[in-house]
Parts: structure tokens; C-alpha cells; sequence
């Protein structure tokens, strides 16, 4: 089974920043990456898919990139409505497997 | 536009079988290449995917459950239903089903549907 590891678990920033949250693959998963956004109560949203294609509707913000084991989710000019919990996925192999979620706070 | 919804019981005992019903708005299980899964989510805790089955019957489970899961869909009335049994406290979690085309992740999701399991 491929496991998924994010970094940080946690991160605080500010209306305005840019943050980066990483994820590993404990094996290769080509392109078969994608980003959801999870906010209280609500279902999680994608956000990303292939590692660096934005979902329809989804603002230009928000940008993915690697390939193979190590990936990225870069988003920009925080507002307050990106702050939330933010979780990857590969569906290269069975069984799909998710990270664990890191939690974007307001500093 | 694509919706789904899951339903079923908000309360089940320990060693019963939970059945969950995704009834699916916007897209047909009978078109090539689309499937429908389960994913679910642990009060405070990461999403854990469940099951997949496709337009053409493939099913696939998650090998940590995989005896206890039985996937199915009715395309007549664009419904899939997950079944688990023998429940047990750690199962409680919100359980959501999600749209997917082969070759892509999830893209539309359920509201979810929160499963306690208590004596």
C-alpha cells in the first residue's frame, strides 16, 4: 500500500501570505495526485488534479507541481476563506490512500 | 449539474450491518468510465477510502476492510449502496460518496452522512 505523508500537520500564516504544504508518496505515483480543501462540517472539495491541473472554478491561487514521490500545494495571497484543512491524495494504485491533513490557521 | 447524497441510518449497534444508500443526480454509472466510491472521515481524523465500483461492475475495497464491505449499484434509479458489517465504535465517522471518472480523483462529493455506533 502507498502511504501518504504531509508536512507540516499544522501551519499558521497570515491574510496575505503565501504558504506551501508538501506531500510524499512512500512510492512512485507519477502524476496521480490531487488536493482537496476541507473546511468544518462540509464535504472536502477538489482542488487539484495530475498534480498541477486546477479544477474548474477552482481560483488561480492555489498551484500544485511534482511528479513521482514528492509534491507540492502552493497557495497565494491568503484570504481568510482559504484557511482550512487541506489533504492529498493518490489514485495512482489501489487502495487510494489520503495523507493526513494539514490544518491552515490564521496567525 | 452533478449531485450526490448519501442516507441511512444516523445510529447503529455494535455487530450490526450498516447500509448506506449514495443516490446520484447529473451523470449515468452506465457511461464508460465513471465509477462512484466511498470515503470516510473519523470525527477530528483523515479521510480513509472505502470502495469504488464502475460503470462496468469492476469493484475494488479497501484490503483493510475488504471483508466486511460489499459495494453495489442500481443504474435504474442511480443509486449505489455500501454495506459494512459486524460495526464496531471505531467505525463511527461521517461516511461520503463521490464521483469519479477513470483517469481523475474525486471530483463531486456527497454532504456526507455522520454513522455513530453505540450500544
Amino acid at each position: 500500500d502507498i502511504q501518504m505523508t504531509q508536512s507540516p500537520s499544522s501551519l499558521s500564516a497570515s491574510v496575505g501570505d503565501r504558504v506551501t504544504i508538501t506531500c510524499r508518496a512512500s512510492q512512485g505515483i507519477s502524476n496521480y495526485l490531487a488536493w482537496f480543501q476541507q473546511k468544518p462540517g462540509k464535504a472536502p472539495k477538489s482542488l487539484i488534479y495530475a498534480a498541477s491541473s486546477l479544477q474548474s472554478g477552482v481560483p488561480s491561487k492555489f498551484s500544485g507541481s511534482g511528479s513521482g514521490t514528492d509534491f507540492t500545494l502552493t497557495i497565494s495571497s491568503l484570504q481568510p476563506e482559504d484557511f482550512a484543512t487541506y489533504y492529498c491524495q493518490q489514485y495512482n494504485s489501489y487502495p487510494y490512500s489520503f495523507g493526513q491533513g494539514t490544518k491552515l490557521e490564521i496567525k | 449539474q452533478i449531485t450526490l447524497k448519501e442516507s441511512g441510518p444516523t445510529l447503529v449497534k455494535p455487530t450490526q450491518t450498516l447500509t448506506l444508500t449514495c443516490t446520484f443526480s447529473g451523470f449515468s454509472l452506465s457511461t464508460s468510465g465513471v465509477g462512484v466510491g466511498w470515503i470516510r472521515q473519523p470525527p477530528g481524523k483523515a479521510l480513509e477510502w472505502l470502495a469504488l465500483i464502475y460503470w462496468d461492475d469492476d469493484k475494488r475495497y479497501s484490503p483493510s476492510l475488504k471483508s466486511r464491505l460489499t459495494i453495489t449499484k442500481d443504474t435504474s434509479k442511480n443509486q449505489v449502496v455500501l454495506t459494512m458489517t459486524n460495526m464496531d465504535p471505531v467505525d463511527t465517522a461521517t461516511y461520503y460518496c463521490a464521483h469519479r471518472r477513470l483517469g481523475y480523483p474525486f471530483d463531486y462529493w456527497g454532504q456526507g452522512t455522520l454513522v455513530t455506533v453505540s450500544s
